[in-house]
């Protein structure tokens, strides 16, 4: 059962646009969501997170929004540059116990010149 | 801030060989580690939780005799994949976390484990 899930295995985008990754969860007790960038062969590193009781958090040129009725969540990269390309992670948790991430799929970005 | 250095990057060992990757947190204190292992194109998923001093809690369908986790202390866990063999390979990532609500695990870059 893959309680988190990012449908969208790849996604193309122009440099100066924006690029928009999608999240959805199923688990209602999670209340604390995270992106997570990673390069082929390293860790992932941490962009930004949002807790639930927030519907959105903004971070430079990133900005997490939280539909918690949808159970959805979507980082918005704005404006996209080359640099961003990466695969990008959704983690979810519940902030009880260790708060351990849940990881989605990941969503290949890859932004052209 | 918040960097984690893992050790070895990179090991190519013999079958039956023990391998010991460590995990380092080097400016916070870490209260939780984690351990990872990610398979080719697929997510992290999650093989264990350890915290400083006491066992770790290891998920479902996790060998615990043959994947050691110690958390010695505050800023240092280790695994250790005993009498390793081809079907371990993998890239094994660990992370840390302090005992703060809503704060986020910050990763390592990984060990790939290569066991011929």
């Amino acid at each position: 059962d893959q309680q988190v899930k990012q449908n969208s295995p790849s996604l193309s985008v122009q440099e100066g646009r924006i690029s928009i990754l999608n999240c959805d969860y199923t688990n209602s007790m999670f209340d604390y969501f995270l992106w997570y960038k990673k390069y082929p062969a390293e860790g992932p590193t941490f962009l930004i997170s949002i807790s639930s009781i927030k519907d959105k958090n903004e971070d430079g040129r990133f900005t997490v929004f939280l539909n918690k009725s949808a159970k959805h969540l979507s980082l918005h990269i704005v404006p996209s540059q080359p640099g961003d390309s990466a695969v990008y992670f959704c983690a979810a948790s519940a902030s009880t116990g260790f708060q351990k991430l849940v990881f989605g799929t990941g969503t290949r970005l890859l932004v052209s010149p | 801030g918040a960097v984690v250095s893992q050790h070895p990057s990179w090991v190519i060992c013999k079958s039956g060989t023990s391998v010991k990757i460590e995990c380092r947190s080097l400016d916070f204190q870490a209260t939780t580690m984690f351990w990872y292992r990610q398979f080719p194109k697929q997510s992290l998923m999650l093989m264990a939780t350890s915290n400083e001093g006491s066992k770790a809690t290891y998920e479902q369908g996790v060998e615990k005799d043959k994947f050691l986790i110690n958390h010695a202390s505050l800023t240092l866990s280790t695994l250790t994949v005993t009498s390793a063999h081809p079907e371990d390979s993998s890239f094994y990532i660990c992370s840390a976390r302090t005992g703060e609500v809503n704060q986020p695990q910050h990763f390592g870059d990984g060990t790939r484990l290569s066991i011929l």
